[in-house]
């Protein structure tokens, strides 16, 4: 298996910009995750996906952010309008059910300037 | 409201040299720990999970034991390698609560 993918990898953008970013999770992972990761607040889940259906979003900061799974194999994750404390590393995992072994993607950097 | 800390932050260690790694937690009503490696740029490669039932876990070089009581769990890396230089996380889930990280241990081991 290619592990958890995601795209892009680098994003630089615009204030007030929409910005998506993407996850491809483990072919037959029941659970996914996104987090966000600065120097200031380390690493912070966000929202997390069990079988496609949002369970807990109160990681999500405001209503800029919103997460989607529309099929067991995509997500996506947008900040629309973007701001430059967004700026962050995020990053997205999944794992099985039967497992608690979360498995990680490269992450996306993103920078709004 | 679980609490992940872990001492230090940075450590730089000669090659060769055996090495501990700490992470306390302050709700000791865990369900599980899991230790984590990050290289710089790349996400997070799983090292060691431990199950709240277990004192320890073993994966070649590395070892990984838990206390619950004291909270606390400590990764020890045996005969360190340049290759081990990376920031290691620990991460506790708590019953019915996701994974809480902490801020990680930068650590360096000079050739």
């Amino acid at each position: 298996d290619a592990g958890v993918i995601q795209s892009p990898r680098h994003e630089v953008t615009e204030m007030g910009q929409e910005v998506t970013l993407r996850c491809k999770p483990i072919s037959g992972h029941d659970y996914l995750f996104w987090y966000r990761q600065t120097m200031m607040r380390g690493l912070e889940l966000l929202i997390y996906f069990n079988n496609n259906v949002p369970i807990d979003d109160s990681g999500m900061p405001e209503d800029r952010f919103s997460a989607k799974m529309p099929n067991a194999s995509f997500s996506t994750l947008k900040i629309q309008p973007s701001e430059p404390r967004d700026s962050a590393v995020y990053f997205c995992a999944s794992r099985l059910a039967s497992s608690y072994e979360q498995y990680f993607g490269p992450g996306t950097r993103l920078t709004v300037t | 409201k679980q609490e992940v800390t872990q001492i230090p932050a940075a450590l730089s260690v000669p090659e060769g040299e055996n090495l501990v790694l700490n992470c306390s937690f302050t709700d000791s009503a865990i369900y599980n720990l899991q230790w984590f490696r990050q290289d710089p740029g790349k996400g997070l490669t799983s090292l060691l999970l431990i199950q709240s039932s277990q004192r320890e876990q073993t994966s070649g070089r590395l070892n990984a034991s838990l206390d619950k009581s004291s909270g606390r769990s400590t990764l020890y890396i045996a005969a360190s390698q340049p290759g081990d230089s990376a920031t290691y996380l620990c991460a506790v889930r708590n019953y019915g609560q996701n994974f809480v990280f902490g801020p990680g241990t930068r650590l360096s081991v000079l050739p």
